[in-house]
């Protein structure tokens, strides 16, 4: 079946310090992936669409500033959280749709990354 | 826009029960899929059983079954003979077929607690 790898899966850092958040397709083509973030005992909030090649689309109230977001290869997109400070502190998590995948198909989704701001 | 709700915060089952755990939606795209994930305590999200607005006959996947009732907008999941291992939290995600980004939209998610 289809793989994602999110590195890393844990990640403390100091408050202003930048963390950058790996989400790779290992045996498929990932034309579109997509970033989410859930706090504890919460959904999973959409932050941003990549598409490979082209610019993010952040959802509504998310700081593109602050969560930049590149998809440079079919295989890799990165989420960088700038400038980090506690109330960034969350669990991050990637998904990935096939190249081929249709409007059936479900996403795959990386372990997720926790991240905390000291 | 679209909208996913789940009602139940949580939910008991005893060991070898069965289990429905709610779900509502709303949309105005006549396509739509409907999805369910696993979210075990370790984090990852786990595709379970998907519906689709035009399938004529409801979902399943071995213990998994979608009660699909769509006058209601309703996608309901069933899990039968509930297990141990099926411990964690359950999210239902729905896509607009005319949402050419593919991105699914989830709800608050339902715990399910197992009882031996």
């Amino acid at each position: 079946g289809a793989v994602v790898s999110q590195h890393p899966s844990r990640v403390i850092c100091k408050s202003g310090t930048s963390v950058k958040i790996e989400c790779r397709s290992l045996d498929f083509q990932a034309t579109t992936m997509f970033w989410y973030r859930q706090f504890p005992k919460q959904s999973l909030m959409l932050m941003a669409t990549s598409n490979e090649g082209s610019k993010a689309t952040y959802e509504q109230g998310v700081e593109k500033d602050k969560f930049l977001i590149n998809h440079a290869s079919l295989t890799l997109s990165t989420l960088t959280v700038t400038s980090a400070h506690p109330e960034d502190s969350s669990f991050y998590i990637c998904s990935a749709r096939e190249g081929t995948g249709t409007g059936v198909s479900p996403l795959h989704f990386g372990n997720g990354t926790r991240l905390t701001v000291t | 826009a679209q909208k996913i709700t789940q009602t139940q915060p949580g939910m008991f089952v005893q060991e070898k029960e069965a289990v429905t755990l709610d779900c509502t939606y709303d949309t105005s795209d006549p396509s739509y899929g409907l999805f369910w994930y696993k979210q075990p305590s370790s984090g990852e999200m786990i595709f379970l059983i998907y519906q689709g607005s035009y399938d004529q006959q409801n979902a399943t996947e071995g213990r998994y079954s979608l009660n699909f009732q769509k006058a209601r907008k309703s996608a309901n999941l069933v899990i039968s003979a509930s297990q141990l291992g099926d411990s964690a939290m359950y999210f239902c995600a729905m896509r607009d077929r005319m949402d050419s980004s593919y991105k699914l939209i989830f709800g608050s998610g339902t715990r399910l607690l197992v009882r031996p």
